[in-house]
């Protein structure tokens, strides 16, 4: 099975500030990587697929870039309503791998 | 619009089943791989289980594997996925999830709101 890993495991931010997150696959899944966002109570929300591919309707804030084993989801500018867990997935090959989740919180 | 509606969830007891249903709309259903994927509680997400849009090809967490059973009917436009053997373990929120793709994955754009599960004595 793909493990895969993401840092830091929570950060503290303020509105504003621009925020990346990193996430790493044990081995190589090409650009299969997706990112999601998820708030306390909420089923999650997809940001990103294809690495780098913003879905419908996710603002520009939103970025992501890497291929082969690292990748990182940044967010340009931090709003409030960006508090929240952030997840990426590896769908290169089942089983179907999720990373332990970045928690961004306010600083 | 694209809406994925979870309902079958519930309190069972240890080694019971239980049928979950995910009613979907807003696009041809099957024409797209659909997934389970569930959330213990305070915990992170985990895939649990994936079907093709044609019904031909599935695939399963060995945790769940011969115990789980994954299904579609695509004239009522509704996934399923029959739980027995239930464990303490599995007691979740299970989330269907739409994929872009019909059979190669292409990655989750849709989620629903998700199913409590609670498996207790």
């Amino acid at each position: 099975d793909i493990q895969m890993t993401q840092s830091p495991s929570s950060l503290s931010a303020s509105v504003g500030d621009r925020v990346t997150i990193t996430c790493r696959a044990s081995q190589g899944i090409s650009n299969s990587l997706a990112w999601f966002q998820q708030k306390p109570g909420k089923a999650p929300k997809s940001l990103i697929y294809a690495a780098s591919s913003l879905q419908s309707g996710v603002p520009s804030k939103f970025s992501g870039s890497g291929s082969g084993t690292d990748f990182t989801l940044t967010i340009s500018s931090l709003q409030p309503e960006d508090f929240a867990t952030y997840y990426c997935q590896q769908y290169n090959s089942y089983p179907f791998t999720f990373g332990p989740g970045t928690k961004v919180d306010v600083k | 619009e694209v809406q994925l509606l979870e309902s079958g969830g519930g309190l069972v007891q240890p080694g019971g089943s239980l049928r979950l249903s995910c009613a979907a709309s807003g696009f041809s259903f099957s024409g797209y791989a659909m997934s389970w994927v569930r959330q213990a509680p305070g915990k992170g997400l985990e895939w649990v289980s994936t079907l093709s849009g044609s019904g031909a090809s599935t695939y399963y967490a060995d945790s769940v594997k011969g115990r789980f059973t994954i299904s579609r009917d695509n004239s009522e436009n509704t996934l399923y996925l029959q739980m027995n053997s239930l464990r303490a373990e599995d007691t979740a929120v299970y989330y269907c999830a739409k994929d872009k793709k019909g059979y190669n994955p292409g990655g989750f754009d849709y989620w629903g709101q998700g199913t409590l599960v609670t498996v207790s004595s």
